[in-house]
């Protein structure tokens, strides 16, 4: 596709369960970002990716969250034993550098 | 710590006013503000501005950069109903290379 993808769009899930949420950048672009917004807030960095560098992981909120890309590609974002604190929109953002990032439609992700 | 503090956090007005939007910011080793458009979940690029005083525009919406006082407005002229939105302000310094975001200007056009 011509822009980047996310799946799934929304996803509800019971406090205590693990989640997959992924992110394909478009094709070429060696950055990638994960970022949350809760309800009323700004955005929050969570990982960058750039290349085949070592990933930033300095904005993820506690060692519940992982993330990991693929052949420079595909990327997925983990979040182990969910907590109610956890529900956001969760974006991916990438670009072929860090200026001039293309969003994803992001997922929606409710933990009851 | 980078900082984004925007302002207002809300502004309500008329189709057809024209609105200021504010971005102060600390960060170290500048290299760029951002100003993006979020409608629904994903937010839209509007404006990149690196050098202080060089307004960019785009139809009705221009944004400018004072890198003295550490601010950038964005305003939106003759506005509509499909400016409504959070317009959101972000900076990238050389030291990160991560985009840090202010919480955002909620804007909404009454017709």
């Amino acid at each position: 596709g011509a822009g980047v993808s996310q799946s799934p769009s929304n996803k509800v899930t019971e406090k205590g369960k693990d989640v997959e949420l992924r992110c394909d950048p478009i094709s070429g672009h060696t950055a990638l970002y994960w970022y949350r917004q809760s309800l009323g807030q700004g955005l929050e960095f969570l990982i960058y990716f750039q290349g085949n560098s070592a990933p930033d992981k300095s904005g993820l909120p506690s060692d519940r969250f992982s993330a990991e890309r693929t052949g420079g590609s595909v990327s997925t974002l983990t979040i182990q034993r969910t907590q109610q604190e956890d529900s956001a929109v969760y974006l991916c953002a990438t670009g072929p550098y860090q200026e001039t990032q293309y969003f994803g439609p992001g997922t929606r992700l409710l933990v009851l | 710590e980078d900082k984004v503090v925007q302002s207002p956090l809300s502004l309500v007005v008329h189709e057809g006013d024209t609105v200021t939007l504010n971005c102060s910011y600390e960060v170290t080793n500048f290299r760029s503000l951002l100003w993006y458009k979020q409608e629904k979940k994903a937010p839209t690029f509007l404006f990149m501005l690196t050098s202080s005083g060089i307004e960019k525009k785009s139809g009705r919406l221009s944004s400018i950069l004072d890198k003295k006082e550490l601010f950038s407005i964005l305003n939106i002229t003759a506005t509509q109903t499909g400016d409504s939105a959070v317009y959101l302000c972000a900076v990238l310094g050389r030291r990160n290379e991560k985009l840090t975001f202010g919480t955002g200007t909620r804007l909404t056009i009454i017709p």
